[in-house]
């Protein structure tokens, strides 16, 4: 099966900052790759999917990159609500493996 | 508005079983792929089970054997039958819908269900 590894485990940033997360497929999956963000005792919300395309309703601050093996999720400028544990999943075929998750925090 | 409503947690001890639902509302639900996730206290999400719109299923290495999936297309329901509860099962489950239609490649989930919390415990 295909593992997913995300780094770092958790980070913590200034507000206004450029923010990424990466991670890494250990076989290619193309661009069958999708971003999650679970706010502290919510539900995850889809933030991408395709690798870079951004789910209706999020912020243009969020992007993703990548295709393959290698990936990468970036908020260009990090703000108090964007607070969260986020996961990269594999969707490409099952199992639908979920990264470890990225927790993020304020400085 | 699309919606999923877990039910049926709760507290069973090792060795036992629960069946848990999910009730679809806002959409089609003959026609899309659903899936069951979980979320163990303060860990990360694991997918646990997926059946396809034509009733083919797919199940975590971790469940396998011990808990089943269906759905009722006539009453907009998914369900996890699960037995041979552990411990290691203790966790919250969270139905969530594939994105789009079948036609469309891929497996990427939303929207997600609020979750029925499973604890088990002797």
């Amino acid at each position: 099966d295909i593992q997913m590894t995300q780094s770092p485990s958790s980070l913590s940033a200034f507000v206004g900052d450029r923010v990424t997360i990466t991670c890494r497929a250990s076989q290619g999956i193309s661009d069958y790759l999708a971003w999650y963000q679970q706010k502290p005792g919510k539900v995850p919300k889809l933030l991408i999917y395709a690798a870079s395309t951004l789910q209706s309703g999020v912020p243009s601050r969020f992007s993703g990159s990548g295709s393959g093996t290698d990936f990468t999720l970036t908020i260009s400028s990090l703000q108090p609500e964007d607070v969260a544990t986020y996961y990269c999943q594999k969707y490409n075929s099952a199992p639908w493996t979920f990264g470890q998750g990225t927790k993020v925090e304020i400085k | 508005e699309v919606q999923l409503l877990e039910s049926g947690g709760g507290l069973v001890q090792p060795g036992g079983s629960l069946r848990l639902s999910c009730t679809a509302s806002g959409f089609t639900f003959s026609n899309y792929v659903i899936n069951w996730v979980r979320q163990a206290p303060g860990k990360g999400l694991e997918w646990v089970s997926t059946i396809t719109e034509g009733y083919t299923t797919y199940y975590a290495d971790s469940v396998k054997g011990r808990f089943t999936i269906s759905r009722d297309n006539s009453k907009n329901t998914l369900y996890l039958q699960m037995n041979s509860l552990s411990v290691e099962d203790t966790a919250v489950y969270y139905c969530a819908r594939k994105a789009t239609v079948t036609t469309i490649p891929g497996n990427w989930f939303d929207p997600w269900g609020q979750g029925t919390l499973v604890t088990v415990s002797s």
